[in-house]
């Protein structure tokens, strides 16, 4: 069974990066089947994709967001990783990471709270 | 950017039909798929591919999609269904990209 896990700080002071590792047990991020991605979720609110990476290199980004994001992959670990640079107040979310596969994300973390406050 | 729009609310009766709809310029030409969310929890898929159901997900749950328009409906909906459902579409032209619906809560009264 694939597992996804997010780590990272908990809190981040603007306007510094903020940095999340994901680590996946079960199955490679090697697999060039799939994508991997972030999705964040602000506290009370809805669901917001970040981008995706495959394990070919090809990378989407959301439009609003690409200036200041950046999704990486190392295979040699089985982790993926996401820097969102210059972060304000609005990008305090619970941030998930997971994996994407034709038309769903299906399966994911179980998520982590960054909290960006001085 | 690619928009999809749900009802922020839907109140349903124990054993009633819930049905919630999300509405995104040709989405019927496109893959749509559903995740429920409950409180605390990651969102699970529920439908994929229009009207696919993962394995473990009850056959009360089903989907379409044509047109502009997908749907989800609960049949015999239980306490157990209420939660914050949401609608996500995935176009084969930008195989990375996954836009996510507004949400709705699904109350069971």
């Amino acid at each position: 069974q694939l597992q996804l896990q997010e780590s990272g700080p908990g809190l981040v002071k603007p306007p510094e990066t903020l940095s999340l590792t994901c680590t996946v047990s079960g199955g490679s991020i090697s697999s060039s089947s799939y994508y991997w991605g972030w999705i964040r979720q602000p506290p009370g609110k809805g669901l917001e994709w970040i981008g995706s990476m495959s394990y070919s290199g090809n990378t989407y980004y959301k439009l609003s967001l690409k200036s200041r994001v950046t999704i990486s992959l190392d295979p040699s670990k089985n982790q993926f990783s996401l820097k969102v640079r210059s972060v304000t107040a609005a990008d305090t979310a619970v941030y998930y990471c997971a994996r994407g596969s034709t038309g769903d994300l299906d399966y994911w973390g179980q998520g982590t709270l960054v909290i960006v406050s001085s | 950017s690619y928009e999809l729009t749900q009802p922020p609310s839907v109140s349903v009766s124990p054993g009633q039909t819930a049905t919630i709809t999300c509405s995104g310029d040709k989405l019927g030409d496109k893959f749509a798929c559903w995740y429920q969310q409950k409180p605390g929890q990651s969102p699970l898929v529920v439908i994929y591919q229009d009207s696919k159901r993962p394995s473990g997900i009850s056959d009360r749950f089903s989907g379409s999609n044509s047109g502009n328009t997908a749907t989800l409906t609960i049949s015999g909906t239980q306490s157990l269904d209420e939660a914050d459902y949401y609608c996500q579409a995935w176009d084969s032209s930008t195989p990375g990209v996954y836009v996510f619906g507004t949400g709705t809560k699904v109350t069971v009264l």
